[in-house]
C-alpha cells in the first residue's frame, strides 16, 4: 500500500522559535499533490500549505514553508516564529493525480507551543 | 464564503440502526470527499462524488454509501451501524484536484 509517514507523534517549541515537522510518502506516480493540514482541538481540519509535485519551488504560505525533496520523497514543514495558536496536531497528506478526491493521510503529529 | 457545512454535529445511535449525514459543499465546489477519522486508524478516505457520480471509493464495507445531488450537496449513509462505526465522519469539498480539500466540522457518531 501506498502511505504517508510522519515519524514524529508528537512535538513542542517554544513561543516564537521554529520548528520542522517531517514527513515522506511513498509513490509510483510522477503526478501528485502534497498538503498540510492542521487539526486544533476544534477538530477543524485546515489546509496549511499545498504543493504540486511537477513544482520544484517550495510552497510558501506566510510563516509556513515546505521543504520538497522529490527524489527522496519527502516534504517538511516549517513554522517560523511559532505562536499560541499553532498547537494542534498536523497531518501531511498526499493526493495522487488519477484518484479523484482522496487524500491519503499520515498518522499526524502533535505540536504543542509552549509560552 | 460560507464554509463547508455538515449536520448533524454530533449523533447517538444504537447498534443495528441506520444513519444519514449531511454535508453543503463551499458554492461552486463539485467535488465531495468523505472520510473517517477514529484514534486507531486515523483519517480514512470513503469516497469522493462529482456531479452527481461517485468517482472514487475507499476500503469500507458496502453498509457505507453515499449520493450527491444536483446543487452538489451530498449524503453518507451507513446501515446497520456496529459498534466499531464510531468515528468523527469529515466532509470534504474542492474546486478541483490538487487545490486542496475544504474540510466541515465533523459529525461525531457514537453507536451504543
Amino acid at each position: 500500500a501506498q502511505t504517508v509517514t510522519q515519524s514524529q507523534p508528537e512535538m513542542s517549541v517554544q513561543e516564537a522559535e521554529t520548528v520542522t515537522l517531517s514527513c515522506t510518502y511513498d509513490t509510483s506516480e510522477n503526478n501528485y499533490y502534497l498538503f498540510w493540514y492542521k487539526q486544533p482541538p476544534s477538530r477543524q481540519m485546515i489546509l496549511v500549505i499545498r504543493q504540486e509535485a511537477y513544482k520544484q519551488q517550495n510552497a510558501t504560505e506566510n510563516r509556513f514553508s515546505v521543504n520538497f525533496q522529490k527524489a527522496a520523497k519527502s516534504f517538511s514543514l516549517k513554522i517560523s516564529d511559532s505562536q499560541l495558536g499553532d498547537t494542534a496536531m498536523y497531518f501531511c497528506a498526499r493526493m495522487r493525480g488519477t484518484s479523484y478526491g482522496k487524500l491519503t493521510f499520515g498518522q499526524g503529529t502533535i505540536l504543542t507551543v509552549h509560552p | 464564503k460560507a464554509g463547508v457545512t455538515q449536520t448533524p454535529r454530533y449523533l447517538i445511535k444504537t447498534r443495528g440502526q441506520q444513519v444519514t449525514l449531511s454535508c453543503s459543499p463551499i458554492s461552486g465546489h463539485r467535488s465531495v470527499s468523505w472520510y473517517q477519522q477514529t484514534p486507531g486508524q486515523g483519517l480514512q478516505f470513503l469516497f469522493e462524488y462529482f456531479s452527481e457520480t461517485q468517482r472514487n471509493k475507499g476500503n469500507f464495507p458496502g453498509r457505507f454509501s453515499g449520493r450527491q445531488f444536483s446543487n452538489s450537496r451530498s449524503e453518507m449513509n451507513v446501515s446497520t451501524l456496529e459498534l466499531g462505526d464510531s468515528a468523527l465522519y469529515l466532509c470534504a469539498s474542492s474546486r478541483g484536484q490538487g487545490y486542496g480539500y475544504t474540510f466541515g466540522s465533523g459529525t461525531r457518531l457514537t453507536v451504543v
